[in-house]
């Protein structure tokens, strides 16, 4: 079946440090991608999506790239800010419509 | 609304008891979805609902749990006899539709403690 698997958190780096939160994913054919954000005391929103293969993601600074060779979608940033403290969700959009999220990686930004 | 709508936002139950939980979806979503979001447990997705297709009970963990989900706009999260492994935070999220990339909208949640 559809699953997804992302790096264990919890991640704490210095801010203006790189960013990269990886995640894999196991389904068949090639489901639409996403990573979702939660900031504290937040719902869960869209960070970023990708639809098909080599699609690459991008916003506020993160990408993901649609990797079907390797079936991941890695999160990266070139230089974290402590607003970007929260916990990232990858997920793929199921057959039936709807999401199958990872566990989450919560990420802490030291001023 | 601007939004979906979740409420209680905070329900304290006693063991057995029966909780009724609300969501209020985006004006137009024809999907709506339930999930579960546990300490270390991630999301774990409940049951789904679009249009007027039978619902996606697929994950659903015990038949303690129901969902209906009225006119194709309001939907209520029903937990029988609850447990105290049923404390967690219970998220509804709609989309316009099921297909596609189309982005799903989450509410802030109702947390549930079960004593």
């Amino acid at each position: 079946g559809n699953s997804v698997t992302q790096m264990e958190g919890p991640v704490t780096l210095s801010e203006e440090a790189f960013l990269t939160i990886n995640c894999t994913y196991t389904a068949t054919g090639y489901p639409s991608l996403f990573w979702y954000v939660q900031y504290p005391g937040e719902g869960l929103q869209l960070l970023l999506k990708a639809t098909k293969a080599d699609d690459k993601g991008s916003n506020k600074g993160f990408e993901a790239t649609y990797r079907k060779e390797t079936t991941s979608f890695h999160l990266e940033k070139g230089s974290v800010q402590v607003s970007d403290s929260a916990v990232y969700f990858c997920a793929l959009k199921g057959s039936q419509g709807n999401l199958i999220f990872g566990k989450g990686t919560k990420l802490s930004v030291k001023p | 609304g601007a939004g979906v709508s979740q409420s209680p936002s905070n329900k304290v139950t006693e063991k057995g008891k029966d909780v009724e939980l609300r969501c209020d979806p985006i004006s137009g979503h024809t999907a709506l979805y339930w999930y579960r979001q546990s300490l270390g447990q991630g999301l774990e997705f409940l049951i789904y609902f679009q249009g007027n297709s039978a619902p996606d009970k697929s994950g659903l963990p015990s038949d303690r749990f129901s969902a209906e989900r009225t006119g194709g706009s309001v939907s209520t999260l029903t937990i029988q006899r609850t447990q105290q492994e049923d404390s967690a935070v219970y998220l509804c999220a709609s989309s316009l539709g099921p297909s596609g990339a189309g982005e799903l909208f989450f509410g802030e949640g109702s947390r549930l403690t079960v004593l």
